[in-house]
C-alpha cells in the first residue's frame, strides 16, 4: 500500500542479538513511523522522522533506534533484542502537505525473539 | 498519558446487521478522528475519518458519530456483510501527524 515495503516480513533471532528492521518507500512522503501491535495495545508508536536525519521518539522508545539518511528509508534498530520486543512492527508514510492525507502501512514485520 | 479507549474488544454480528465500535478520548486538543480497519497479515488502512467541525460523517455503509461535549466518537457499519470481518481502530491526533490508537476491536460477521 502506498508503495512501501517492510523487510524482513519475518524474523525469529535470539535474545541479546541486535536487529534491524528496514521500511522502505517510493511516495516521496517527508514522514515516516515506526509503531509496534500487541493483542491489547493496539498500535504504539515507537520512533517517528519528520525528515532526513531528523527523528524523535515516540511512545516506546527505549531499547530502540532509528536512522533515517535518505527520504525513502527508516531503519529500526534493537540493539539488544528482548523478550519483550517480541512484536509485529509496521512502518507508516504521511505526505504532511497533503490536504486531508492519512498515514499509510506497510503489512508489517513479525518478530519472534526467543 | 494521551489514551484512547476502545470498546468492545470483541463484536460479532449477523450478516445484515448493524456493527457499532465506542471510542473516548481524554485530550480536548484532538481534532482528527480516523478509523483503520486491518485485515489478517496486512496493515491498517485508513476506512474513514472526521474533524470535530461536524457531528457525523457517512461514507457509504460506514458512518462516524462524533459527541465532542462527551469527548467520544463511534464507527456504525450498516448490513454488515462477511468482507467486513476484520479488526478496526480507532485514533485521535492533533492533526494527522501523531496519533494515539485504541486498543481495537475484531469484528466478525456470521452469515
Amino acid at each position: 500500500d502506498a508503495g512501501i515495503t517492510q523487510s524482513p516480513r519475518h524474523k525469529v533471532t535470539e535474545t541479546g542479538t541486535p536487529v534491524t528492521l528496514r521500511c522502505h518507500q517510493t511516495e516521496n512522503h517527508r514522514y515516516m513511523y515506526w509503531y509496534r501491535q500487541d493483542p491489547g495495545h493496539g498500535l504504539r508508536l515507537i520512533h517517528y522522522s519528520y525528515g532526513v536525519k531528523d527523528t524523535d521518539k515516540g511512545e516506546v522508545s527505549d531499547g530502540y533506534s532509528v536512522s533515517r539518511s535518505k527520504t525513502e528509508d527508516f531503519l529500526l534498530t534493537l540493539e539488544s533484542a528482548t523478550s519483550s520486543q517480541t512484536s509485529v512492527y509496521f512502518c507508516a508514510t504521511l505526505d504532511p502537505f497533503g490536504s486531508n492525507q492519512p498515514q499509510h502501512f506497510g503489512d508489517g514485520t513479525r518478530l519472534s525473539i526467543l | 498519558q494521551q489514551q484512547v479507549k476502545q470498546s468492545p474488544q470483541s463484536l460479532i454480528v449477523q450478516k445484515g446487521g448493524i456493527s457499532i465500535i465506542n471510542c473516548a478520548y481524554e485530550n480536548t486538543a484532538f481534532d482528527y478522528f480516523p478509523w483503520y480497519q486491518q485485515f489478517p497479515g496486512k496493515g491498517p488502512a485508513l476506512l474513514i475519518a472526521i474533524r470535530p467541525d461536524v457531528s457525523e460523517k457517512k461514507e457509504g455503509r460506514f458512518t462516524i458519530s462524533f459527541n465532542k461535549s462527551a469527548k467520544q466518537f463511534s464507527l456504525h457499519i450498516m448490513d454488515s456483510q462477511p468482507g467486513d470481518s476484520a479488526t478496526y481502530f480507532c485514533a485521535a491526533g492533533i492533526g494527522n501527524e501523531k496519533l494515539t490508537f485504541g486498543t481495537g476491536t475484531r469484528l466478525t460477521i456470521i452469515p
